[in-house]
């Protein structure tokens, strides 16, 4: 099945720019999707087909994807983004289809 | 507004069989826009995705979970099911019920723990 490679953590200060990345082999070529999930809740959906936000997201939640790379970026971070982030795609062409990735804790300093 | 919300036993005994239910408001199990999925979450670790159902009762199943799954669906009741027969202590878990169009899920439940123990 597809592997999705996120690393465990990224930190950083209010008002700066965080960037989780999701790793897989040509992931440029596929839609990729992340959500966020706080402690104790269901995750939601913060951007959809790689760059798309569900309405209610706020602007500073991104999304960018290619080469063997995705990219969350999120600006201007609020001490309210603390959370776990989790890219997921579908891959047509594998057994299992939904896969998520391990997931990144981002800590707001 | 969508709402999906999971009911169940919290506690399932080893070897028995796991069963959950979620019921759907705000939208129609029905209609052919959307997949009705279930994914888990074991404490601590990440989101595995379980299967899915179809309106049109059409499923798909997460391999290492496909011997021992089934899913259905009520639309009468605007419900869909899981039912995991055999389970063990590695099926310990939050499950979600989600909705989605085809590759993703924009409406999740809260959740709700199901423990596997004697």
């Amino acid at each position: 099945s597809y592997v999705l490679t996120q690393a465990p953590s990224v930190s950083v200060a209010p008002g700066q720019t965080a960037r989780i990345t999701c790793g897989g082999n040509k992931i440029g070529y596929k839609n990729v999707h992340w959500y966020q999930q706080k402690p104790g809740q269901a995750p939601i959906l913060v951007v959809y087909d790689d760059r798309d936000r569900p309405s209610g997201i706020p602007e500073r939640f991104s999304g960018s994807n290619s080469g063997n790379t995705a990219t969350l970026t999120i600006t201007s971070v609020e001490a309210g983004d603390e959370a776990d982030y989790y890219c997921q795609l579908w891959d047509g062409h594998s057994d299992l289809s939904w896969v998520f990735g391990g997931g990144t804790k981002l800590t707001v300093l | 507004q969508v709402q999906l919300q999971e009911s169940g036993p919290g506690v399932v005994k080893p070897s028995q069989t796991l069963s959950l239910t979620c019921t759907v408001s705000g939208a129609s199990t029905s209609s052919g826009s959307f997949y009705w999925s279930w994914i888990r979450q074991p404490a601590g670790q990440g989101l595995e995705w379980i299967g899915r159902i179809y309106s049109t009762g059409t499923t798909n199943y997460n391999p290492s979970l496909e011997s021992r799954l089934t899913l259905s669906l009520d639309t009468s009741k605007n419900q869909f099911s899981l039912n995991l027969n055999s389970v063990t202590a590695a099926d310990t878990a939050v499950y979600y019920c989600a909705r989605g169009p085809m590759e993703h899920f924009d409406y999740w439940g809260r959740g709700t723990l199901v423990t596997v123990s004697s």
